[in-house]
């Protein structure tokens, strides 16, 4: 069973604009964290946010948590055309040693 | 450093065909773990192991076997082939237990007809 959900499921604008991503989770947890995927490639990391926190940044990626809401949201600011990638949020429980996938979100960067 | 190597990238059995797909990781990483990606389904975790000698069952693990004899390799042993088996097959590591910053090998894309 998901434990995340993305939405949008895609999503495509113009280069040079923000993309906004979210994640609605079920259960509690003790972190989340964001993942990229290429097309034909692996997931690779992108951030993670424990639970305590609400906001954390790395270069132009910005993710806020409500654990009140059960979600979160992933910011990708001044698009590029490099940008365009599926996006998977996963979330990982107190002790967990499974980390729970989303279907991810399908961005596309138009140039 | 390669990071977490998966073999082979590509692979057609036919139903009934026994197989490994192999994992392999140079980071000394304790946790591995073998992932199966469908479309609209997302990642499900099948298999997974927190250290050599260790392995436990993850959401989907019928059909599978997995063995930790080491560190570095996990492989991911299909005893026989279904079609419902058709997927891309994703090993991916982390240094810690608690699974944080999964890192994932580029996938082997099996084909069962």
């Amino acid at each position: 069973s998901q434990q995340g959900e993305e939405d949008p499921q895609a999503l495509s604008i113009q280069e040079g604009e923000n993309a906004t991503m979210n994640c609605s989770y079920k259960t509690s947890i003790n972190n989340l964290q964001w993942y990229r995927q290429n097309s034909g490639r692996g997931l690779v990391h992108l951030i993670l946010i424990r639970s305590n926190e609400r906001e954390k940044h790395s270069g132009r990626l910005r993710v806020t948590l409500d654990t009140s809401k059960k979600s979160s949201s992933l910011l990708i600011t001044a698009s590029r055309a490099a940008d365009t990638a599926s996006y998977f949020c996963a979330t990982g429980g107190q002790g967990a040693q499974k980390l729970v996938f989303g279907q991810g979100t399908r961005l596309t960067i138009n140039p | 450093n390669a990071g977490v190597t998966q073999t082979p990238k590509f692979q057609v059995l036919k139903t009934g065909q026994s197989m490994t797909l192999q994992c392999a990781q140079d980071m000394n990483h304790e946790y591995m773990s073998w992932y199966r990606q469908d479309p609209g389904m997302g990642l499900r975790l099948i298999h997974y192991s927190v250290g050599a000698g260790i392995t436990d069952q993850g959401e989907v693990p019928n059909g599978y076997n997995v063995s930790r004899s080491t560190t570095e390799d996990f492989p991911l042993r299909l005893l026989s082939a279904a079609p419902s088996q058709t997927s891309v097959y994703f090993c991916a590591s982390s240094y810690s237990p608690g699974v944080l910053a999964l890192h994932f090998g580029n996938g082997t894309r099996l084909t069962v007809t």
